[in-house]
């Protein structure tokens, strides 16, 4: 069965570092999305993405978030200092439609711990 | 004040016992609802969704039933089972805003064998 990809499964790192966090969605899809999930807390969304650009982003994301699709496979979440409240699992998903005519794919998500 | 960490709702049944989740929203202007599975240490995981102009919809065990009139959403499993137990999550979008979903808090569902 087709599934999202993400790596790493886990990144550590210090309060102003620059994270990228990658992506592999399912291969047919169209429309990419990144969301972050506080421990504990609600699931958030963050940006979704669709034909090579954004086609919706949230206040949390701001100048500090950029995501990209460099190739014809990889889907990339990149914050450039990080804080430590960017710390939280990030998921990418995917979906082969646009919301609302088809369910999003998760991957397993990426835990990002800033110290 | 801030929060730094909600306890998620809880509920606890009997293996074999139907289950229901329930879930609230607020957003009049929403058209479109998806119940997530979440197991420990994974990705939300799609259950089943359903669209305004529906009031129920059955999927392998799983019934979902939206009341636009109070807002409200219900998630049932029938006989459930000990990989039943999850955190779901309901969440909403709409037309305006149709590749952003707005999730819910969770409730944690804890079946006891």
């Amino acid at each position: 069965e087709p599934e999202v990809t993400q790596t790493p499964s886990h990144q550590v790192t210090q309060m102003g570092q620059e994270v990228i966090l990658r992506c592999v969605p399912i291969s047919n899809h169209l429309y990419f999305y990144w969301y972050r999930q506080i421990l504990g807390q609600k699931v958030e969304f963050l940006v979704s993405f669709y034909n090579n650009e954004i086609s919706e982003k949230s206040e949390i994301f701001d100048d500090q978030f950029s995501v990209e699709r460099p190739d014809g496979s990889n889907f990339t979440l990149k914050i450039r200092s990080t804080k430590l409240e960017d710390s939280a699992m990030y998921f990418c998903a995917s979906s082969q439609l646009g919301m609302g005519a088809g369910e999003l794919f998760f991957g397993e998500g990426s835990r990002l711990t800033v110290l | 004040g801030e929060s730094v960490g909600l306890h998620l709702p809880t509920l606890s049944v009997q293996e074999g016992d139907n289950s229901i989740i329930n879930c609230a929203y607020s957003n009049s202007a929403s058209d479109y609802f998806i119940w997530y599975k979440q197991e420990s240490g994974k990705g939300p995981q799609f259950i089943i969704d359903i669209r305004s102009n529906m009031d129920k919809r059955q999927g392998q065990r799983v019934t979902v039933l939206l009341n636009k009139t109070v807002k409200h959403l219900s998630l049932q499993i029938a006989a459930t089972q000990p990989g039943d137990s999850a955190v779901y999550f309901c969440a909403e979008s709409s037309a305006g805003n149709n590749r952003k979903l707005i999730w819910g808090l969770g409730t944690s569902l804890a079946v006891n064998p």
